[in-house]
């Protein structure tokens, strides 16, 4: 089925440690983004990308980098993790038409 | 910085009713808006999407209207059922970059 992927969906770090999160693609999209969820904070934008070999920060960028090297993917790094990033990942994609979410990736830093 | 509310927070009704769901923005140079349901550990899905010179758009039970000049969408669901319950999130994008600006919600409880 087309849509949005996210691998992984689970995982658990300790603080200090790095991750990516991979976010793949199959509509041909040009924009694609990063949001996190936190409760009561609602979904906020990290970074996002309006094409291939693009990045933008959004809202809370600080402590994640990304690259989009491939229109289909997009890739979240978090290189040295800390608590305050425990949350819900979203990836989702667009182009004129709307977005579609991913899955979602549940990150906890202990 | 576009900013959005959503009232009220929760809701609950009982099955049968139709019921009103609403969604405020600050910007009103928006591309387009739409409307996401999500269930407890989900992703979004998406329900509507209404461009920006449209007034309103029909799903099944769904209806949204937009109202740019007042920076105001609502969310009509009528007949609702149990399957209903979740929360809705409205968001409009932005011209050039479409991104998204999510309100909270409004978590919905339909009660059998």
């Amino acid at each position: 089925n087309a849509g949005v992927t996210q691998t992984p969906k689970f995982r658990v770090l300790k603080t200090g440690q790095s991750m990516t999160l991979l976010c793949a693609q199959d509509m041909n999209h040009e924009y694609m983004y990063w949001y996190r969820q936190d409760p009561g904070m609602g979904l906020r934008l990290i970074h996002y990308s309006v094409g291939e070999g693009t990045t933008a920060k959004g809202e809370v960028p600080d402590g994640y980098n990304v690259s989009r090297l491939k229109k289909q993917n997009f890739l979240l790094g978090l290189e040295s993790a800390a608590p305050s990033q425990t949350s819900v990942y979203f990836c989702a994609s667009s182009y004129l038409i709307g977005y579609t979410f991913g899955s979602g990736t549940r990150l906890t830093v202990v | 910085k576009q900013e959005v509310t959503q009232i009220p927070a929760a809701l609950s009704v009982p099955e049968g009713e139709n019921l009103v769901l609403n969604c405020s923005f600050t910007d009103s140079a928006i591309y387009n808006l739409q409307w996401f349901r999500q269930d407890p550990g989900k992703g979004l899905t998406s329900l509507l999407l209404i461009q920006s010179s449209q007034r309103e758009q029909t799903s099944g039970r769904l209806n949204a209207s937009l109202d740019k000049s007042s920076g105001r969408s609502t969310l009509y669901i009528a007949a609702s059922q149990p399957g209903d319950s979740a929360t809705y999130l409205c968001a409009p994008s932005n011209f050039g970059n479409e991104k998204l600006t999510f309100g909270t919600g409004t978590r919905l409880t339909i009660i059998p």
